[in-house]
């Protein structure tokens, strides 16, 4: 089984839909990351957590929520979807480490289709 | 701001030959340099990471990158590529100890051909 799980793994969906993508990790660790990633544009941050009371926006936070449920699950939400949120979604985790020296680990992506 | 940036979007070579795939960084402190890959279909996945010491590092599958303080470079390196090494490739910075956030360069396409 994968360390980091992301659900669904594909959807189609229309403007103004609500959309919710979830990840849930094994690998025990306190920090989980959203990116998405375009094509051109490498992985952007959408927000993260590195407990489950502290989130904070990253890059392109606009017209998304999050929700740390558990240290294990971190959904992204996109409460009124629109077209240019279609891309690839990928929810990642990381141990701090000494000095912060931590990489990240990345579940399998979710790809979102807005129509 | 810390920021990355892979002047190439795709490198192509021939089985067997050296490959280098390129990237520069900026941050306002030390640098943690990290390199992922993404093969079609897949998550990335961690290759190496510079925190500090020896300027070359050794990674997974037989990849290296060598750290150039003065130019601010981390070049991913391998002496003979092979065709499952095609991928995309993202060079990462995350700034020091106090860094919070890994920002991602745009992403450099690897093919090699047989």
């Amino acid at each position: 089984d994968a360390d980091v799980t992301q659900t669904p793994r594909n959807r189609i969906t229309k403007t103004g839909k609500r959309i919710m993508l979830e990840c849930s990790q094994t690998k025990g660790h306190d920090r989980m990351y959203w990116y998405r990633q375009d094509p051109g544009l490498g992985l952007r941050l959408i927000y993260y957590s590195f407990d489950v009371k502290d989130i904070n926006k990253g890059e392109i936070s606009d017209g998304y929520s999050v929700s740390r449920q558990a240290q294990a699950k971190f959904s992204l939400s996109l409460e009124s979807a629109i077209p240019n949120q279609t891309a690839l979604y990928f929810c990642a985790t990381s141990d701090p480490g000494t000095h912060n020296t931590g990489e990240l680990f990345f579940g399998e992506g979710s790809r979102l289709t807005v129509l | 701001a810390q920021s990355v940036a892979q002047p190439e979007d795709q490198v192509n070579v021939a089985e067997g030959n050296p490959l280098t795939v390129k990237c520069t960084y900026s941050v306002s402190g030390n640098p943690y340099l990290f390199w992922y890959v993404q093969y079609p279909n897949r998550g990335l996945q961690f290759l190496l990471k510079y925190i500090t010491g020896d300027n070359l590092v050794k990674g997974s599958y037989g990849f290296e990158a060598e750290f150039n303080k003065s130019q601010t470079s981390f070049h991913l390196k391998k002496p003979s590529a092979l065709v499952s090494d095609s991928a995309l490739y993202f060079c990462a910075v995350r700034d020091g100890p106090g860094g919070f956030k890994t920002i991602f360069g745009a992403g450099t396409r690897l093919f090699v051909k047989a």
